[in-house]
């Protein structure tokens, strides 16, 4: 399957600052990636969906002016999560369609925030 | 009514047995199925695709689509324990690339 990455895999930050996560796709190209926010014990559930060359897509509920993505080429995607707060802790997931018609989602390691 | 649903589980099941995980999905004009598996504290994986009904095979594992019943399964022979694992559904929209997930099963195999 194709491979994508994450980095970094985990940060800790103080609360108010802003974080940035990369997430690349390394053996193949994306013009579309999904960012996903998993709590402990519970679903995954998709922020938003990043457009190469275009703006990003927020599902309902999400803050675009909090959580910042810019998909920067069609290897990369950035999600920024800016003054973050404890409640912004959590697991986030980013994924690239690949494989017969683009049908198949691959997921990066994923980031562990943790704000104090 | 969810879109895609799945029993919470936990499954357990003996090692060495089949484990059955089901799903069910509400748009019927749905044509890509999905089952990724999750470790605890790890991102999904994409275990098996299945985009026509009856059933596919990959090693241990066999994915099951009947789509007059929307429904789709995913069977584990000879459970190990390192099957144990969340293991979630997902159905692809029809209308962009976004999947539709389930919450997914938790699976137990008891040595």
């Amino acid at each position: 399957g194709a491979v994508v990455s994450q980095h970094p895999s985990w940060v800790i930050c103080k609360s108010g600052t802003s974080v940035k996560i990369e997430c690349r796709s390394l053996d193949f190209q994306a013009t579309t990636m999904f960012w996903y926010r998993q709590f402990p014990k519970q679903s995954l559930m998709l922020m938003a969906t990043s457009n190469e060359g275009s703006k990003a897509t927020y599902e309902q509920g999400v803050e675009k002016d909090k959580f910042l993505i810019n998909h920067a080429s069609l290897t990369l995607s950035t999600l920024t999560v800016t003054s973050a707060h404890p409640e912004d802790s959590s697991f986030y997931i980013c994924s690239a369609p690949s494989g017969r018609n683009n049908n198949e989602q691959f997921f990066g390691p994923g980031t562990r925030l943790t704000v104090l | 009514q969810k879109e895609v649903e799945q029993n919470s589980g936990p499954l357990s099941v003996p090692e060495g047995a089949i484990a059955s995980l089901n799903c069910t999905y509400s748009d019927r004009g749905s044509q890509s199925f999905f089952w990724y598996r999750q470790y605890s504290g790890k991102s999904p994986e994409l275990i098996m695709s299945i985009y026509s009904n009856g059933d596919k095979e990959d090693g241990r594992f066999t994915a099951q689509l009947n789509k007059a019943s929307q429904y789709v399964s995913l069977l584990i022979r000879d459970s190990q324990p390192s099957d144990s694992a969340t293991y979630l559904c997902a159905v692809k929209s029809r209308s962009n690339y976004q999947l539709i997930w389930g919450a997914g099963t938790k699976l137990i195999i008891k040595p």
